[in-house]
Order: structure tokens, then C-alpha cells, then sequence
């Protein structure tokens, strides 16, 4: 049974940048996306971006300047990188992945179905 | 982006009682939408993917219908564990966008 573990520094200052990483056990790293939510106290989820095992991505237009999401395959990890934090990227951030299906039209659509526990991360002087 | 709306915010439910949660997009999303659970402290658990397909392990007391812009996720008689907020997800397009959620709470 796959299982994401993520890990990363908890406490930032604002301008620094939020490293993270999630390592994936159990199961096959291609033939998926892997995902970043994150999710501000007492609020509700945002989507970041995502990554396959080739290093295709897709990220939110509006964290698109500062984020960059990579990939081990050797280690069969993926990070996040989100640069120039301020208090209001304080949130707990979620590693996820992604299976697909197919449309009549080959068109492959990716749902997330396996989530690690979540990382604190907050930003504060 | 599209704007995904959720209804109501909280839902006052009864144990055993049906419950029924809403999903609304602010433009088609054929089929490609899917349903979570998240309880405190906890990573959301896929309960619905493809608007009316079960994930693995969920109990068939939840169930998903609905097609292009309106949704619906049905709890028949809720339980115990099922007190929780529930959201819905697009993943048609990009950005994938999730709605702001519903609190199931004990009425």
C-alpha cells in the first residue's frame, strides 16, 4: 500500500523560501502526478502545482512566480520550493498523488487519491 | 480558474439521518470531479472521484451523482465517523480548484 512521507522546516522568516519534500513507499512513481495542497489555519484547500515522474509540471497561476515543484525518481521523491514567503503562506502543506483516467478522447484526467499527513509551515519574524 | 461553490456551509444532521451536500462550477467540468472527507488534523480522504465513482474502501452509504456544473454528494444514514467537513475538487482544468467546503455537523 503506498504511503507519502513528507518532510520540511517548519518555521520561516518572511523572504525566505519553504523547502519541502515527500518520499513515496510502496508503490510505483511513474504513470502518476504528484500534487502540493496547502491548506491556511481554519481555511480550505488550495492546490499548488504538480509533477510527473519525467518532470512535466502544472502550477497555480497565482503562486507561479515563486514555486518550483521537482523530482527524484532515484529516490522516488518530489519537492516544493516556494520562495519570498510572507505570513500569508503560513498553512499546512500536503503532498498528494494523482492516478488518472481517460476520456472517449484519450485525454488523461488526474484526481488525487493518496495524501500524506501534512506539514506545519509557518512564517513569522 | 474555475470557482468551485459549496452548499450549504454547515448541515445540522442527525445520526442515521440521509444528508445531502451540493457542488457547484462556474463552468462544465463534465464528470471530472471529486469528493473528500477531512476531519481535524487530518489529510482530506478521497471519498468520490469521477462525480459517482467510490474510492477504494468507502462504505456505499456515499454516493455522488451530478454532471457538468452541479453536484451532489450523498451520505444515506450518516454514522458516527461521518461528522467532518467535506469538499469538492475539479480537476478538468487547471488550476485545479477545490470549493470552500461543508461542515457535517451533529444536530
Amino acid at each position: 500500500q503506498v504511503q507519502l512521507q513528507q518532510w520540511g522546516a517548519g518555521l520561516l522568516k518572511p523572504s525566505e523560501t519553504l523547502s519541502l519534500t515527500c518520499a513515496v513507499y510502496g508503490g510505483s512513481f511513474s504513470g502518476y502526478y504528484w500534487n502540493w495542497i496547502r491548506q491556511p489555519p481554519g481555511k480550505g484547500l488550495e492546490w499548488i502545482g504538480e509533477i510527473n515522474h519525467s518532470g512535466s509540471t502544472n502550477y497555480n497561476s497565482s503562486l507561479k512566480s515563486r514555486v518550483t515543484i521537482s523530482v527524484d525518481t532515484s529516490k522516488n521523491q518530489f519537492s516544493l520550493k516556494l520562495s519570498s514567503v510572507t505570513a500569508a503562506d503560513t498553512a499546512v502543506y500536503f503532498c498528494a498523488r494523482a492516478p488518472y483516467y481517460s476520456d472517449s478522447s484519450g485525454y488523461s484526467y488526474y484526481y488525487m487519491d493518496v495524501w500524506g499527513e501534512g506539514t506545519t509551515v509557518t512564517v513569522s519574524s | 480558474e474555475i470557482v468551485m461553490t459549496q452548499s450549504p456551509a454547515t448541515l445540522s444532521v442527525s445520526p442515521g439521518e440521509r444528508a445531502t451536500l451540493s457542488c457547484r462550477a462556474s463552468q462544465s467540468v463534465s464528470s471530472n470531479l471529486a469528493w473528500y472527507q477531512q476531519k481535524p488534523g487530518q489529510a482530506p480522504r478521497l471519498l468520490i472521484y469521477g462525480a459517482s465513482t467510490r474510492a477504494t474502501g468507502i462504505p456505499a452509504r456515499f454516493s455522488g451523482s451530478g454532471y457538468g456544473t452541479e453536484f451532489t454528494l450523498t451520505i444515506s444514514s450518516l454514522q458516527s465517523e461521518d461528522f467532518a467537513v467535506y469538499y469538492c475538487q475539479q480537476y478538468n482544468n487547471w488550476p485545479k480548484t477545490f470549493g470552500q467546503g461543508t461542515k457535517v455537523e451533529v444536530k
